[in-house]
């Protein structure tokens, strides 16, 4: 089983649609919380970052970590076609020795206009 | 500003090959990273230098891969014999500190023939 688990899609939703991506994972040792989007022959574009637990709001995207569950979400409101992408969820502890970062499958999403 | 810069862009070598992969982080970034992308898959780590040496090199595969980081600055990414397995993107990353947001290149796409 591996560390984080993303359901890879492809996710098709219509423009304006909330979209709901998701993270599980299963290190308790994880603290720090991330979102990327990449778009395609792109590197990853950092999106969210979040410590611990809660929720966090930037513009049309929200991100919430739910450390009890090990299950981390982000929303994106009233999607635009330009938010079509993957989605990557991925996470690092908070010791030393583990500033890597260990990303999800990655999630594709397409939004129709 | 400038961000993370990969070259070459795009490398085609033959089974049995040595390669080098360079990566200019963002200036003043003192940690660098090294990760892998699969088709399909999510980045996944390889190596992470702070400042010149290697701090953690727990993901490389196995010892035909080699990174430097001489100057603290650039850093070059080296695989030896290569491998059709060793088809993959070659993304890399950088920090300001180890604690910070990571910022991505836009990856080196190395295809073995």
């Amino acid at each position: 089983q591996k560390e984080v688990e993303q359901d890879p899609g492809p996710l098709s939703v219509p423009e304006g649609a909330i979209v709901s991506l998701n993270c599980t994972y299963s290190n308790s040792a994880f603290q720090y919380f991330m979102w990327y989007r990449q778009y395609s022959r792109k590197g990853p574009e950092l999106l969210m970052y979040t410590y611990s637990s809660g929720n966090k709001e930037d513009g049309r995207f929200t991100a919430q970590v739910d450390k009890s569950s090990k299950y981390i979400s982000l929303f994106i409101r009233d999607s635009q076609p330009s938010d079509s992408a993957t989605y990557l969820c991925a996470m690092s502890g908070a010791e030393e020795g583990a500033q890597k970062l260990v990303f999800g499958q990655g999630t594709r999403l397409t939004i129709n206009p | 500003g400038a961000g993370v810069s990969q070259t070459p862009s795009n490398k085609v070598t033959e089974k049995g090959k040595y390669v080098e992969l360079r990566c200019d982080p963002i200036s003043g970034h003192t940690a660098l990273y090294w990760y892998r992308q699969s088709l399909g898959q999510g980045p996944e780590f390889l190596i992470y230098f702070q400042g010149t040496g290697a701090a953690d090199d727990s993901g490389l595969p196995n010892d035909r891969f080699f990174a430097v980081r001489p100057e603290g600055s650039v850093s070059t990414l080296k695989i030896q014999r290569t491998e059709r397995g060793d088809s993959a993107v070659y993304l890399c990353a950088s920090s300001i500190t180890r604690e910070e947001t990571q910022y991505f290149g836009p990856g080196t796409r190395l295809l073995v023939l």
